[in-house]
């Protein structure tokens, strides 16, 4: 199975601040990679596909990046809102596998 | 607008079994791969198993393999999560989620509320 690792786990930011968040496969995935935002309670909504599409509705302070084994999703002007757990997933191969998330909290 | 509402969790002792089901709305079911993910409380998320649009092709998490059964009605826009010798592991909120594309994966484009599920005597 392909291993997806997330960094950090967490992290504390300040309103208006810019994050990156790093997903690393354990073998080459192309860009078969997405991005989900999740709040606590909350199913999981779709930010990326393909590493750097966005999904339809979403604003384009998210950004993603990356092929082969390296990704990073952007979120510029941090707002109350995304405050979230943020997780990849790799679609390259079965069985899908997810990274362990990224716990977004406030400064 | 497209919607997937779950339905059948609840409290089941190990070693019994339990159906999900996913009532989907506001799109053409049969054009879409489904897929089943869950998460176990306090944690990440897992992903269960994927059914072809038609049901031609399914494939499935090894820890699920042989106990878990991923089947389809398209005629009544619903997807099924067959789960049997359920074990305390398996206590999770299982969601629904769509496939971009009918066949080979392109992504998780929308989810469904979730069922919680729990394993316990």
């Amino acid at each position: 199975d392909i291993q997806m690792t997330q960094s950090p786990s967490s992290l504390s930011a300040s309103i208006g601040d810019r994050v990156t968040i790093t997903c690393r496969a354990s073998q080459g995935i192309n860009n078969f990679l997405a991005w989900f935002q999740q709040k606590p309670g909350k199913a999981p909504k779709s930010l990326i596909y393909a590493a750097s599409s966005l999904q339809s509705g979403v604003p384009s302070k998210f950004s993603g990046s990356g092929s082969g084994t390296d990704f990073t999703l952007t979120i510029t002007s941090l707002q109350p809102e995304d405050f979230a757990t943020y997780y990849c997933q790799q679609y390259y191969t079965y069985p899908q596998t997810f990274g362990g998330g990224t716990k977004v909290e406030i400064k | 607008q497209v919607q997937l509402v779950e339905s059948g969790g609840g409290v089941v002792q190990p070693g019994r079994s339990l159906r999900l089901s996913c009532a989907a709305s506001g799109f053409n079911l049969s054009s879409y791969g489904m897929h089943w993910v869950r998460q176990a409380p306090g944690k990440g998320l897992g992903w269960v198993a994927v059914i072809w649009y038609d049901g031609s092709n399914k494939y499935y998490a090894d820890s699920v393999k042989g106990r878990f059964t991923i089947s389809r009605d398209n005629s009544k826009n619903t997807l099924y999560l067959q789960m049997n010798s359920l074990r305390a592991e398996d206590t999770a909120v299982y969601y629904c989620a769509r496939d971009r594309s009918g066949s080979s994966s392109r992504s998780l484009d929308y989810w469904g509320l979730g069922a919680l599920v729990t394993v316990s005597s």
